[in-house]
């Protein structure tokens, strides 16, 4: 069974850097293909992509946020941790991980998160 | 904003079928994945690839794509059926990754 479990402070400061864990169990980050997303939703509000990295390595970030963010894995311990720099009260959300897939399947490729996690909310207040 | 634009509400009467769009360039390359969000919970994955349900998604959801336009059609929408629905893709340089700004379906 694929599982998603994301960890990290409830409560934020505005300017402080926000550490979250994304622990994942039933698959490996080293499978072809598969990565790991990042996704918020401020309350009310629609999702929103934060960044992914793959099992290739690859990495990539929210044109509006990439000066914020970084995305890294240790795949030995089967986790994905996001850092988002100088945190503001607009970044109050609940933020998910979620496991991506992509590929080709002809005429078209492919891009889909297929199993999420619960969500963790975190809230930036002084 | 978003890549991907789709209507913020629709409604349908319970039995019927709906059908709901969601436009940009990127579409015209890439499948879009489609995403069930009921309050308080995770988004959950009901159409992904050219027209493939995840396990356990019921029947009466299907995809489908045209130029630059993907539906997600509820053929005989049930009141569980009733939910925020996200579309998603890569962009058009396949760089990142960007969702829909979601649509409110109600099942009158």
């Amino acid at each position: 069974q694929v599982t998603l479990k994301e960890s990290g402070p409830v409560l934020v400061k505005p300017t402080e850097t926000l550490t979250l864990t994304c622990t994942v169990s039933g698959f490996s980050l080293s499978n072809a293909r598969m990565g790991v997303s990042w996704i918020r939703q401020p309350p009310g509000k629609a999702l929103e992509w934060l960044a992914h990295i793959f099992s290739n390595d690859e990495k990539s970030y929210s044109t509006s946020l990439k000066s914020r963010l970084t995305i890294s894995k240790d795949t030995s311990k089967s986790q994905v941790v996001l850092t988002m720099t100088n945190m503001d009260p607009v970044d109050t959300a609940t933020y998910y991980c979620a496991r991506a897939r992509d590929g080709y399947t002809d005429p078209y490729y492919y891009y889909y998160m297929d199993v999420w996690g619960k969500g963790t909310t975190v809230t930036v207040s002084s | 904003s978003s890549e991907l634009t789709q209507d913020p509400a629709v409604s349908v009467a319970l039995g019927q079928t709906v059908r709901i769009t969601c436009q940009g360039d990127s579409l015209r390359s890439y499948y879009a994945s489609w995403y069930q969000q009921k309050p308080g919970q995770a988004p959950v994955l009901v159409i992904y690839g050219k027209n493939n349900r995840p396990s356990g998604i019921p029947d009466r959801f299907s995809g489908s794509s045209s130029g630059n336009t993907a539906s997600l059609t509820i053929t005989g929408a049930q009141a569980e059926d009733e939910a925020d629905y996200y579309c998603n893709s890569r962009d058009s340089s396949g760089n990142r990754v960007v969702f829909g700004g979601g649509t409110k379906l109600t099942v009158l």
